[in-house]
């Protein structure tokens, strides 16, 4: 299994508080990605990082920052979440990107947030 | 742009019997194809991938996937279905090199398959 750890892997809060997911890889995997999972809606983008304080939008990227400071960690925060941010998310990593790529991505298990 | 249709929500088999998950894609070139299978409460985890070699391929746990170029489909077939195959399945396509090389992936909304005994 790829080295992925997410946390917090469950976490309750209140709506408008500030909340950090933190993902960290050791497969030392230039590109990481955020993803949120909601039923009926597949997965989609959040951010992603192509490298050490490189990154960039994804689908659903409002209301979200990220910061890679270091290879191995990638953080995603909500400054002030809100009830639409209640979801389950994931974080990703792939060794390449790009379409002449595999393109295979390596996942965390997932950090179901709530908030009320 | 590209884009993914799982053309069912739901599938349930029993134990034994064919898998069909179907796909249909929408791509402005090439694509690269890629099946993920989801289990309760965990992450994904790829399946198989067609990156424009053979395009009848082949992925782990006996699945395989055609790619059908005049049909814009990748239906996940396996010939007889296991209680451990019961699980979320995610067709994904990949978007290519828009904003530089990171190559964004799209996903389909995800077939659900249960498996009878």
């Amino acid at each position: 299994d790829a080295g992925i750890t997410q946390s917090p892997r469950h976490k309750v809060t209140e709506t408008g508080t500030p909340v950090t997911l933190r993902c960290h890889q050791t497969e030392n995997h230039r590109y990481m990605y955020w993803y949120r999972q909601d039923p009926g809606h597949g997965l989609r983008l959040i951010h992603y990082s192509y490298g050490v304080k490189d990154t960039d939008k994804g689908e659903v990227s409002d209301g979200y920052s990220v910061s890679r400071s270091k290879t191995e960690d990638f953080l995603l925060t909500l400054e002030s979440a809100t009830s639409s941010q209640t979801s389950v998310y994931f974080c990703a990593i792939s060794e390449k990107a790009g379409h002449t790529n595999t393109g295979e991505l390596f996942f965390g298990e997932g950090s179901r947030l709530t908030v009320l | 742009a590209q884009s993914v249709t799982q053309l069912d929500s739901h599938v349930s088999v029993s134990e034994g019997t064919p898998v069909l998950l179907r796909c249909n894609y929408s791509s402005s070139y090439s694509p690269s194809l890629f099946w993920y299978v989801q289990h309760p409460n965990k992450g994904l985890q790829l399946l198989l991938k067609y990156t424009s070699a053979a395009t009848l391929v082949k992925g782990i746990n006996g699945f395989e996937a055609e790619f059908k170029k005049s049909e814009t489909s990748f239906h996940l077939t396996k010939p007889s279905a296991h209680m451990s195959d019961a699980a979320e399945y995610f067709c994904v396509v990949s978007a290519g090199n828009y904003g530089g090389s990171q190559g964004n992936l799209i996903f389909g909304k995800g077939t659900k398959l249960s498996v009878k005994p």
